[in-house]
């Protein structure tokens, strides 16, 4: 069985600039999350898709971040404009439905420095 | 506030060496308690669940107990191979988020 996919795995930008994300989660899993994580903390949850609905957007910093789930397969995580701060690994992770085993399967991450 | 503290931060074991990894945890109502591995590079990998107070779980050399308020990782006789970071997580009844701590990095010498 495919994992899920990320790409690009590391992306180098200047500040103000801005860089997208994609994720192909697992065949057949209803939810997509994805996660920021700075070195050195735990993820942190951006947004969680129910098939191509919104469940949970809370701190996903909106007037610079958006997402979206095209058709309830493929996401992607758009950063217009990046600040310093942005610098971390963004984590995409699939499961089969919102209420589950607890298991989330994680992408590798794609790896973004903004300098 | 939901909140997950893990300690301690570091560890370094030398080989065969058994020890703990504690997460703390502070929620409303828990729906489940979680813990990954993290490699260098690479994504949380799943390890286990844990729903109630006296649950225990084990794998190879990992053993997950829960009570009212933590959770341990016990590693019997570590490797080399289970250096990582090992990640908890909760998620609270009547919400679908998972709260992550911020692991503990594990180094196991030869």
């Amino acid at each position: 069985e495919a994992g899920v996919a990320q790409s690009p795995r590391y992306k180098i930008i200047e500040k103000r600039q801005s860089v997208a994300f994609w994720c192909n989660p697992i065949s057949g899993h209803a939810t997509l999350y994805w996660y920021q994580q700075i070195l050195g903390q735990g993820p942190k949850l951006l947004i969680q898709f129910q098939n191509n609905g919104v469940v949970d957007d809370s701190q996903l910093p909106k007037d610079r971040f958006s997402a979206e789930r095209l058709k309830g397969v493929d996401s992607t995580l758009k950063i217009q404009p990046a600040k310093l701060e942005d610098s971390a690994v963004y984590l995409c992770a699939s499961s089969p439905r919102a209420i589950n085993t607890g298991e989330l399967f994680f992408g590798e991450g794609s790896r973004l420095t903004v300098l | 506030e939901d909140q997950v503290t893990q300690s301690p931060e570091a560890l370094r074991l030398q080989e065969g060496e058994s020890s703990s990894l504690n997460c703390s945890y502070t929620v409303s109502g828990l729906r489940g308690l979680f813990w990954y591995r993290q490699d260098p590079g690479k994504g949380p990998e799943f390890l286990f669940t844990l729903y109630s107070a006296g649950e225990e779980k084990e794998k190879e050399r990992l053993k997950a107990t829960l009570t009212k308020k933590e959770s341990f990782l016990h590693i019997t006789a570590p490797k080399p191979e289970d250096s990582a970071t090992y990640l908890c997580a909760v998620q609270a009844e009547g919400t679908y988020k998972y709260i992550f701590g911020t692991g503990t990095r594990l180094k196991v010498l030869a």
